[in-house]
């Protein structure tokens, strides 16, 4: 059966310090990936996803990024952490092409102080 | 943008019937009609999607209406684990998740 795991699950970081976050997937290969970011009573953005090694694409401006180094690994990175980079991370994945339902993680958790 | 409007809030008797509404008058003939929830301070869980026909499985059903231009989550008989924020999504089989606000379910005693 398939599985994803996410850490670390919580991390508390300083403003201007960097940030890497990991998402891997078991018992599949070729996924799609998915990084969402959760802030605050708020609802769930999209902001980067994965079709394949090295495919990343952006959907809003922002001061993350991400990559993907191995089929079914996915992080999410910063160099320098701002205030507002504080909310709840969720990775997901699917089976591509043309799939739908999405798997998501257990979440990761950043405050930035 | 979230193309589907749905309430923001709604109660629910804990062993009844939770029916849970949602809006996609927009919505394309290529397009599903998806539902996720969101129990607080964890990941999205699928619940359920379709096209047009009604679908049914161990944890709702799903009513889309003959013109499809809205639809009804059903969770038959609710409980106090089924509290969670309910988000309805339109979307093309294939194409990316996008979520809008959903609606807090809450279900109580």
């Amino acid at each position: 059966s398939q599985t994803i795991h996410q850490w670390p699950a919580t991390l508390v970081q300083p403003v201007g310090s960097p940030l890497s976050l990991e998402c891997t997937v078991e018992g599949t290969s070729n996924p799609n990936l998915y990084w969402y970011r959760q802030a605050a009573g708020r609802g769930l953005q999209l902001l980067f996803y994965s079709v394949g090694i090295g495919q990343i694409s952006s959907e809003v401006p922002q001061n993350l990024s991400a990559s993907r180094p191995q089929d079914r690994q996915f992080i999410l990175s910063s160099k320098k952490l701002l205030l507002s980079d504080s909310g709840f991370y969720l990775c997901a994945w699917n089976r591509g092409p043309g799939a739908n339902v999405l798997t998501f993680g257990a979440g990761s958790r950043l405050t930035v102080l | 943008d979230a193309k589907t409007t749905q309430p923001p809030s709604m109660d629910c008797a804990e062993g009844r019937a939770a029916n849970l509404p949602c809006n996609h008058s927009t919505i394309s003939g290529n397009e599903y009609v998806y539902w996720y929830r969101q129990i607080h301070s964890q990941g999205p869980q699928y619940i359920i999607h379709g096209l047009k026909n009604n679908e049914t499985n161990e944890m709702a059903s799903l009513i889309i209406t003959e013109d499809r231009k809205s639809s009804t989550l059903i969770l038959p008989h609710a409980t106090l684990r089924d509290t969670a924020v309910y988000y309805c999504i339109s979307m093309e089989y294939g194409n990316k998740l996008v979520f809008g606000a959903g609606t807090i379910l809450r279900v109580k005693s």
